[in-house]
């Protein structure tokens, strides 16, 4: 079965330091990976993801995240974080063993990080 | 948020009632999502659509009905057997769901609050 873990409820970060929000994922093949954050009250909004090639992906707004596959780690990074970064982030898996038209081939996302960056 | 609008913003219902919430996309995706939020507790998929006239449950399905009579529409009825439907609903769309590689693009979100 897929499942991820969003390990911390909160981040808290100055403005200008860099940030790092956690994602560990289980998948019994390999996975889909994917970043999307969300503003009060608002959907959620793409930001990145990992199919496959480069661990290292970069995606909007200056985010970026590395696929760590001994590990199974996704973790969302930013060398400088923003005021405005402020928001709920949720990291999502699929198995890339999926069967078209069935459950597994659904996304499963995690419970979400609330990033608070204070200048 | 996209391509996708989901109306109303906010909605309120007395208990025992139906309610209708809309999802429109003109993306041109073939695939659409429902999805319910609870604070703490991430997204959970309630039901999903690869084409016209197909929809699948998803891990929540109970107290739920969808229509996929429409490529652009995919209506979710919030049924009064819905234990505790004060949530709020985000409509999702994506290309299609054969390569598993798509990301998914999501409306606005509806808050229904039920008294």
């Amino acid at each position: 079965a897929q499942s991820v873990a969003q390990p911390e409820d909160q981040v808290n970060v100055a403005e200008g330091n860099p940030l790092t929000v956690k994602c560990t994922y289980s998948v019994s093949g390999n996975p889909y990976l994917f970043w999307y954050v969300q503003y009060p009250n608002r959907g959620l909004q793409f930001l990145l993801k990992y199919i496959t090639g480069d661990n290292l992906v970069k995606g909007s707004y200056g985010f970026e995240a590395e696929f760590n596959k001994s590990q199974t780690s996704f973790h969302l990074k930013k060398p400088s974080a923003l005021v405005s970064d402020s928001a709920l982030y949720f990291c999502a898996v699929r198995d890339i063993e999926w069967n078209y038209g069935g459950s597994q081939g659904n996304l499963i996302f995690g419970k979400g990080t609330k990033l608070s960056v204070k200048p | 948020d996209g391509g996708i609008t989901q109306s109303p913003k906010y909605l309120f219902r007395k208990e025992g009632q139906n309610v209708t919430l809309s999802c429109e996309q003109n993306l041109n995706h073939d695939a659409m999502y429902w999805y319910r939020q609870d604070p703490g507790q991430g997204l959970r998929l309630i039901y999903y659509s690869q084409i016209v006239n197909d929809f699948q449950k998803g891990d929540i399905a109970e107290g739920y009905s969808v229509s996929r009579e429409k490529k652009e529409s995919f209506p979710l009825t919030v049924t009064s057997a819905q234990k505790n439907p004060t949530a709020f609903y985000l409509c999702a769309s994506s290309i299609g769901r054969q390569t598993g590689r798509d990301e998914q693009y999501f409306g606005p979100g509806t808050r229904l609050t039920v008294t």
